[in-house]
Protein backbone atom coordinates (compact mmCIF):
# COMPACT_ATOMS: atom_id res chain seq x y z
CA UNK A 1 0.00 0.00 0.00
CA UNK A 2 1.37 3.53 -1.00
CA UNK A 3 2.37 6.14 1.44
CA UNK A 4 0.08 8.73 0.10
CA UNK A 5 -3.05 8.02 -2.11
CA UNK A 6 -4.67 10.44 -3.95
CA UNK A 7 -7.37 9.66 -6.39
CA UNK A 8 -6.61 9.66 -10.22
CA UNK A 9 -8.67 12.16 -11.63
CA UNK A 10 -11.16 14.74 -10.13
CA UNK A 11 -13.26 17.36 -12.29
CA UNK A 12 -15.55 20.12 -11.36
CA UNK A 13 -17.61 23.30 -13.14
CA UNK A 14 -15.80 26.68 -12.89
CA UNK A 15 -16.67 28.69 -10.37
CA UNK A 16 -17.48 25.42 -7.88
CA UNK A 17 -14.51 24.33 -5.52
CA UNK A 18 -12.61 21.47 -5.79
CA UNK A 19 -11.95 19.05 -2.88
CA UNK A 20 -8.62 16.88 -3.40
CA UNK A 21 -7.88 14.18 -1.12
CA UNK A 22 -4.80 13.38 -0.24
CA UNK A 23 -4.62 9.60 2.14
CA UNK A 24 -1.90 8.82 4.56
CA UNK A 25 -1.41 4.80 4.60
CA UNK A 26 -3.03 2.79 7.98
CA UNK A 27 -0.58 3.48 10.52
CA UNK A 28 0.69 6.93 9.74
CA UNK A 29 -0.98 9.34 11.78
CA UNK A 30 -1.79 12.39 9.37
CA UNK A 31 -1.70 14.50 12.80
CA UNK A 32 2.00 14.03 12.87
CA UNK A 33 2.79 15.58 9.05
CA UNK A 34 3.14 18.50 7.39
CA UNK A 35 1.07 17.74 3.83
CA UNK A 36 2.86 19.65 0.88
CA UNK A 37 0.29 20.50 -1.77
CA UNK A 38 2.41 20.70 -5.35
CA UNK A 39 0.50 21.76 -8.91
CA UNK A 40 1.95 20.75 -12.33
CA UNK A 41 1.04 22.14 -15.69
CA UNK A 42 1.92 20.10 -18.75
CA UNK A 43 5.16 20.41 -19.66
CA UNK A 44 6.42 22.58 -16.39
CA UNK A 45 7.73 21.82 -12.98
CA UNK A 46 5.78 20.90 -10.19
CA UNK A 47 5.13 24.42 -8.48
CA UNK A 48 4.66 24.47 -4.44
CA UNK A 49 1.01 25.96 -3.96
CA UNK A 50 0.92 25.76 0.50
CA UNK A 51 1.96 23.35 3.50
CA UNK A 52 -0.63 22.38 6.34
CA UNK A 53 -0.70 20.69 9.27
CA UNK A 54 -2.75 22.41 11.69
CA UNK A 55 -4.88 26.07 11.62
CA UNK A 56 -1.32 27.38 13.97
CA UNK A 57 1.13 25.57 11.68
CA UNK A 58 0.31 26.70 7.86
CA UNK A 59 1.91 28.00 5.09
CA UNK A 60 0.79 30.04 1.76
CA UNK A 61 3.33 29.63 -0.96
CA UNK A 62 4.61 33.06 -2.35
CA UNK A 63 1.74 34.43 -4.97
CA UNK A 64 -0.32 31.38 -4.50
CA UNK A 65 -4.38 32.70 -4.60
CA UNK A 66 -5.89 31.89 -1.14
CA UNK A 67 -8.64 30.38 -3.13
CA UNK A 68 -5.90 27.75 -2.68
CA UNK A 69 -6.27 26.31 0.83
CA UNK A 70 -5.53 23.37 3.19
CA UNK A 71 -7.07 21.20 6.10
CA UNK A 72 -7.11 18.04 6.89
CA UNK A 73 -10.00 15.55 7.77
CA UNK A 74 -8.53 13.38 10.78
CA UNK A 75 -11.44 10.69 10.58
CA UNK A 76 -10.41 9.69 7.01
CA UNK A 77 -6.75 10.22 7.95
CA UNK A 78 -6.32 12.47 5.01
CA UNK A 79 -5.16 16.20 3.92
CA UNK A 80 -7.00 18.02 2.17
CA UNK A 81 -6.55 20.71 -0.84
CA UNK A 82 -9.44 22.55 -1.51
CA UNK A 83 -9.77 25.10 -4.52
CA UNK A 84 -12.61 27.08 -4.52
CA UNK A 85 -13.89 29.73 -7.70
CA UNK A 86 -12.44 27.13 -9.96
CA UNK A 87 -10.59 28.76 -13.10
CA UNK A 88 -9.65 27.12 -16.50
CA UNK A 89 -6.12 28.01 -15.40
CA UNK A 90 -6.58 25.54 -12.70
CA UNK A 91 -6.51 22.54 -14.77
CA UNK A 92 -3.28 20.42 -13.85
CA UNK A 93 -2.02 18.03 -11.80
CA UNK A 94 -1.80 17.96 -7.99
CA UNK A 95 0.46 16.33 -5.70
CA UNK A 96 0.80 16.08 -2.11
CA UNK A 97 3.82 15.20 -0.80
CA UNK A 98 5.52 14.71 3.26
CA UNK A 99 8.46 14.84 4.87
CA UNK A 100 8.55 11.20 6.14
CA UNK A 101 9.79 9.76 9.64
CA UNK A 102 12.69 8.52 7.63
CA UNK A 103 13.51 11.90 6.42
CA UNK A 104 12.92 10.87 2.86
CA UNK A 105 10.28 12.87 0.99
CA UNK A 106 7.37 10.79 -0.60
CA UNK A 107 4.90 11.63 -2.44
CA UNK A 108 1.42 10.61 -3.50
CA UNK A 109 0.50 9.49 -7.10
CA UNK A 110 -1.16 12.91 -8.20
CA UNK A 111 -4.48 14.05 -9.36
CA UNK A 112 -5.39 15.35 -12.69
CA UNK A 113 -7.95 17.81 -12.33
CA UNK A 114 -10.49 18.99 -14.66
CA UNK A 115 -12.44 22.23 -14.97
CA UNK A 116 -15.61 21.74 -17.33
CA UNK B 1 16.83 34.93 -8.06
CA UNK B 2 17.70 31.10 -7.54
CA UNK B 3 17.71 29.28 -10.76
CA UNK B 4 18.64 25.31 -11.39
CA UNK B 5 19.69 23.60 -14.58
CA UNK B 6 20.02 20.35 -15.21
CA UNK B 7 22.34 18.95 -17.53
CA UNK B 8 23.54 15.50 -18.69
CA UNK B 9 23.13 12.75 -21.43
CA UNK B 10 19.12 12.17 -22.85
CA UNK B 11 20.50 8.55 -23.68
CA UNK B 12 21.69 6.21 -21.75
CA UNK B 13 22.72 2.38 -22.31
CA UNK B 14 20.71 -0.36 -19.84
CA UNK B 15 22.89 -2.01 -17.19
CA UNK B 16 24.72 1.75 -18.20
CA UNK B 17 24.97 4.59 -15.64
CA UNK B 18 23.01 7.79 -15.91
CA UNK B 19 24.77 11.05 -14.61
CA UNK B 20 22.95 14.22 -14.30
CA UNK B 21 24.58 17.74 -12.68
CA UNK B 22 22.48 20.53 -11.67
CA UNK B 23 23.53 24.04 -11.77
CA UNK B 24 22.35 26.37 -9.23
CA UNK B 25 22.52 30.04 -9.68
CA UNK B 26 21.64 33.08 -7.73
CA UNK B 27 22.53 31.54 -4.07
CA UNK B 28 24.74 29.52 -2.34
CA UNK B 29 24.49 25.38 -2.26
CA UNK B 30 26.27 25.11 0.88
CA UNK B 31 22.75 25.14 2.85
CA UNK B 32 19.00 23.55 2.25
CA UNK B 33 18.00 20.58 0.95
CA UNK B 34 18.68 19.81 -2.89
CA UNK B 35 17.07 16.83 -4.19
CA UNK B 36 16.82 15.19 -7.44
CA UNK B 37 12.98 13.92 -8.46
CA UNK B 38 11.99 11.85 -11.34
CA UNK B 39 8.84 11.39 -13.65
CA UNK B 40 8.43 9.10 -15.94
CA UNK B 41 6.70 10.21 -19.18
CA UNK B 42 2.71 10.04 -18.10
CA UNK B 43 3.43 9.66 -14.40
CA UNK B 44 3.73 10.92 -11.16
CA UNK B 45 6.69 11.98 -8.99
CA UNK B 46 9.13 10.15 -6.93
CA UNK B 47 11.82 11.58 -4.65
CA UNK B 48 15.03 10.39 -5.65
CA UNK B 49 17.34 11.77 -2.78
CA UNK B 50 18.70 15.06 -1.01
CA UNK B 51 21.71 16.49 -0.68
CA UNK B 52 22.35 18.64 2.35
CA UNK B 53 24.91 20.85 4.07
CA UNK B 54 27.68 20.57 1.58
CA UNK B 55 27.78 16.17 2.23
CA UNK B 56 24.95 14.76 4.02
CA UNK B 57 22.55 13.09 1.82
CA UNK B 58 19.26 10.42 2.39
CA UNK B 59 17.84 8.57 -0.69
CA UNK B 60 14.83 6.86 -1.73
CA UNK B 61 15.12 3.56 -0.29
CA UNK B 62 14.21 1.94 -3.20
CA UNK B 63 17.00 3.44 -5.03
CA UNK B 64 19.35 3.65 -1.97
CA UNK B 65 21.69 0.41 -3.68
CA UNK B 66 22.01 2.98 -7.32
CA UNK B 67 21.73 6.37 -6.50
CA UNK B 68 25.11 8.30 -5.52
CA UNK B 69 24.63 12.03 -4.96
CA UNK B 70 27.10 14.51 -4.73
CA UNK B 71 28.44 17.67 -4.47
CA UNK B 72 31.00 20.49 -6.20
CA UNK B 73 30.90 23.23 -4.08
CA UNK B 74 33.37 25.79 -5.78
CA UNK B 75 30.81 25.17 -9.17
CA UNK B 76 27.70 25.46 -6.89
CA UNK B 77 26.75 22.18 -8.57
CA UNK B 78 25.94 19.01 -7.30
CA UNK B 79 25.27 15.23 -9.34
CA UNK B 80 23.02 12.33 -9.74
CA UNK B 81 24.53 8.93 -10.69
CA UNK B 82 22.18 6.09 -10.79
CA UNK B 83 23.54 2.75 -11.89
CA UNK B 84 22.48 0.29 -13.57
CA UNK B 85 20.06 1.53 -15.16
CA UNK B 86 16.78 -0.31 -17.25
CA UNK B 87 14.21 1.42 -19.27
CA UNK B 88 11.95 1.78 -15.98
CA UNK B 89 14.57 4.49 -15.13
CA UNK B 90 13.73 6.36 -18.33
CA UNK B 91 11.84 9.38 -17.04
CA UNK B 92 12.05 13.66 -16.71
CA UNK B 93 14.99 13.80 -13.95
CA UNK B 94 14.17 17.31 -11.67
CA UNK B 95 16.89 19.08 -9.47
CA UNK B 96 15.15 21.17 -6.63
CA UNK B 97 15.03 22.76 -3.76
CA UNK B 98 11.76 21.57 -1.96
CA UNK B 99 9.96 23.28 0.93
CA UNK B 100 11.14 21.42 4.32
CA UNK B 101 11.19 22.44 7.86
CA UNK B 102 10.86 26.56 8.42
CA UNK B 103 12.33 26.82 4.70
CA UNK B 104 9.10 27.33 2.87
CA UNK B 105 10.53 28.27 -0.81
CA UNK B 106 10.79 25.51 -3.62
CA UNK B 107 12.99 26.27 -6.89
CA UNK B 108 12.95 23.74 -9.92
CA UNK B 109 14.90 22.82 -12.54
CA UNK B 110 13.17 22.68 -15.88
CA UNK B 111 13.56 19.22 -15.75
CA UNK B 112 16.02 16.85 -18.25
CA UNK B 113 14.25 13.65 -20.49
CA UNK B 114 16.85 10.91 -20.22
CA UNK B 115 15.91 7.94 -21.98
CA UNK B 116 16.81 4.32 -21.22
CA UNK B 117 17.83 2.43 -24.50
CA UNK B 118 20.14 0.50 -26.37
Amino acid sequence: QAVLTQPSSLSASPGASARLTCTLRSGINVATYRIYWFQQKPGSPPQYLLRYKSDSDKHQGSGVPSRFSGSKDASANAGILLVSGLQSEDEADYYCMIWHTSASAVFGGGTKLTVL
Amino acid sequence: QVQLQESGPGLVKPSETLSLTCTVSGGSISSYYWSWIRQPPGKGLEWIGYLYNSGSTNYNPSLNSRVTISVDTSKNQFSLKLSSVTAADTAVYYCARLPKGEDTVDYWGQGTLVTVSS
